[in-house]
């Protein structure tokens, strides 16, 4: 069974567009993130969020919005795309604040 | 200077060898450490975590000095599965969800015959 899951796992569009990724979590954490992986292989955490509380990294432009609709689910959605955004976007969940399970990634390419 | 800092390698050693990266932080206030491994076009898997006594877990030695603020990771008898990249984390905060999570940027290594 996949404990952290994303949808899709390659998205490809143009710039301009508005697109979502989707994640869900079947471990039971209360906590889960966004994280960006950029070609130089930086990873940066962009949001987390617990409980209803939104923890949001404020480099990340307001273009890019988290939407939990439950626990076990935390999507991104990501208006006006700009080339800059192609990287490869990794969900995570974390029962406390220590050991994270990352999804496989959602490889994201701006034409 | 970087929150985090790591050399990027790639470290290349033949199988067998010891090997050992650092990891150096800025913050003074940290208090969680990690080393996660990486694979090609994978997700990051936590490998350890970073005590303040050192641990160990089979091959692999992790010890933390938080005098001169950095981690360590020790290879030992290397294998050729051990290729991939490790990244050092640090925590601002032992509990809190809020708190100050940073990647480094990965040590490559690879692992020759």
């Amino acid at each position: 069974d996949t404990a952290v899951s994303q949808t899709p796992k390659y998205l490809v569009t143009q710039m301009g567009n508005d697109k979502s990724i989707k994640c869900e979590q079947n471990l039971g954490h209360d906590t889960m993130y966004w994280y960006k992986q950029d070609s130089k292989k930086f990873l940066k955490i962009m949001f987390s969020y617990n409980n209803k509380e939104l923890i949001i990294n404020e480099t990340v432009p307001n273009r890019f919005s988290p939407k939990s609709p439950d626990k076990a689910h935390l999507n991104l959605h990501i208006n006006s795309l700009e080339l800059g955004d192609s990287a490869v976007y990794f969900c995570a969940s974390s029962p406390t604040s220590y050991e994270q399970f990352f999804g496989p990634g959602t490889r994201l390419t701006v034409l | 200077r970087k929150e985090v800092e790591q050399d990027p390698g790639p470290f290349n050693v033949p199988e067998g060898a010891t090997v050992a990266f650092n990891c150096t932080y800025s913050n003074s206030a940290s208090q969680s450490f990690f080393w996660y491994r990486q694979d090609c076009r994978k997700e990051p898997k936590l490998l350890m975590s970073v005590y303040s006594s050192g641990n160990e877990d089979g091959r692999f030695t992790a010890q933390l000095n938080r005098a001169s603020q950095y981690i360590s990771l020790l290879i030992r008898d290397s294998k050729l599965s051990d290729s991939a990249t490790y990244l050092c984390v640090v925590k601002s905060s032992g509990y809190s969800s809020a708190s100050k999570i940073i990647f480094g940027s990965g040590t490559r290594l690879s692992i020759r015959p």
